[in-house]
């Protein structure tokens, strides 16, 4: 079955640090591929996503890449600040299956001052 | 716009009761989901509604576990009885129809404790 596999951390970095967080996945056909943040005391958000091979998604300062020959979507930010202190989630949803988010399991980023 | 709503944010009850979710969409949102996190794992699909009708119930763990959506508009999620293994948060989500092109708005979630 289709399955996310991502850095799970925790991760503690410094203001500024750059920040990876690594994602492949397993799915059949083409995947729509996403990041998902949860804020402290806050729901799941949408942060970028990407919806075929080779496209770019942005916000916020974070880019990740769709890579079909490496089924990978890793996320990244050129400097982090203390705001982005969160739980990331990479996820996919595969287009005429199941109507479902599949979720990796999180990693959880401290940024300190 | 009010967001996706859950309630209560918090629950702990005993192993054997009964514990009752609740999730409001946002309002004119056809499609409703519940996935749910165990400490540690994936956030897992538990289901999925169109209005009041279950598109898919693939996910729901075992028979102890009952989602009604009365009306097609708030829906409930009921656990009877309640398990250790059941503990974790559970989150809902909705969006104004299905496919990728539509982004699934999340809750908070309810985080549930079963001792």
């Amino acid at each position: 079955g289709d399955s996310v596999t991502q850095m799970e951390g925790p991760v503690t970095l410094s203001e500024e640090a750059f920040l990876t967080i690594n994602c492949t996945y397993t799915a059949t056909g083409y995947p729509s591929l996403f990041w998902y943040v949860q804020y402290p005391g806050e729901g799941l958000q949408l942060l970028l996503k990407a919806t075929k091979a080779d496209d770019k998604g942005s916000n916020k300062g974070f880019e990740a890449t769709y890579r079909k020959e490496t089924t990978s979507f890793h996320l990244e930010k050129g400097s982090v600040q203390v705001s982005d202190s969160a739980v990331y989630f990479c996820a996919l949803f595969r287009q005429g299956g199941s109507e479902k988010l599949v979720f990796g399991k999180g990693m959880k980023l401290t940024v300190n001052p | 716009e009010a967001g996706v709503t859950q309630f209560p944010s918090h629950s702990v009850i005993e192993k054997g009761q009964t514990v009752t979710l609740r999730c409001d969409p946002i309002s004119g949102h056809d499609n409703l989901y519940w996935y749910r996190r165990v400490m540690g794992k994936e956030i897992k699909f538990l289901l999925h509604f169109v209005k009041e009708s279950k598109q898919d119930e693939s996910g729901m763990p075992n028979n102890r576990f009952l989602a009604e959506r009365t009306g097609g508009t708030y829906s409930t999620l009921k656990v009877q009885p309640a398990e250790l293994e059941d503990s974790g948060v559970y989150f809902c989500a909705s969006s104004q129809a299905s496919g990728m092109s539509y982004e699934q708005y999340f809750g908070p979630g309810t985080r549930l404790t079963v001792t």
